[in-house]
């Protein structure tokens, strides 16, 4: 599989669970935020993006939050499944995009 | 819609060798970019360009040269490959730049020995 998941925070959680993935960002001027899913072998996808002038956004089973006083950014996944596990990982953009070093969500059948 | 395809997946090269990164996209997107992947880090961005004849550096350039001739391929070039190059790498592509989401291919993994 790919190296990328090798020193990663891991979150172990339990099919049918609810998992909330945390992300902190570091600059305060970031004005556009996206959650990434990446599992092994495979490129980045994806998954939701927020703004600066919001603070939650919904898609399917996923949410995202924005807290910009403690620059925090999480992504909540609703009924977690065997398929979500993989390497999950935030951006954040302002003049560039940074992206974060990522978490790894392990689904327990 | 293929999106972005990269070629080849892997790859060994030795020290002082040279080779080219193939990426081209379906999507008629004017940004596209380059990143490296290394364990436990950030991607790292290499070059990008805005459109068809225009490119420009990132964090990392050092060893790479890129080209756009076109709006659909972007290739990288490794010019005397050194292992500090050994890495994964992503081609990327978005419709308005930083503020929409990049479409990714499915990487090169690059080992130099």
């Amino acid at each position: 599989g790919e190296s990328v998941g090798l020193h990663l925070p891991t979150l172990s959680v339990q099919e049918g669970d609810n998992s909330i993935i945390n992300c902190a960002y570091s600059n305060s001027a970031s004005d556009y935020f996206i959650w990434y899913k990446q599992e092994s072998g495979k490129g980045p996808q994806f998954i939701i993006d927020i703004r600066s002038n919001m603070d939650k956004r919904q898609g399917q089973r996923v949410t995202v939050l924005l807290n910009k006083t403690v620059k925090h950014l999480s992504l909540q996944i609703a009924a977690t499944q065997p398929g979500d596990s993989a390497v999950y990982f935030c951006a954040e953009s302002y003049q560039k995009v940074t992206f974060g070093t990522g978490t790894k969500l392990q689904v327990i059948p | 819609n293929a999106g972005v395809t990269q070629t080849p997946k892997f790859r060994i090269l030795k020290i002082g060798q040279s080779m080219t990164l193939q990426c081209t996209q379906d999507m008629n997107h004017n940004y596209m970019y380059w990143y490296r992947q290394d364990p436990g880090m950030g991607l790292k961005l290499i070059y990008y360009s805005v459109g068809a004849g225009i490119t420009d550096k990132g964090e990392v350039p050092n060893g790479y040269n890129v080209s756009r001739s076109t709006t659909e391929d972007f290739p990288l070039r490794l010019e005397l490959a050194a292992p500090s190059q050994t890495s994964v790498y992503f081609c990327a592509s978005s419709r308005q730049g930083r503020h929409s989401p990049l479409h990714f291919g499915n990487g090169t993994r690059l080992t130099v020995t």
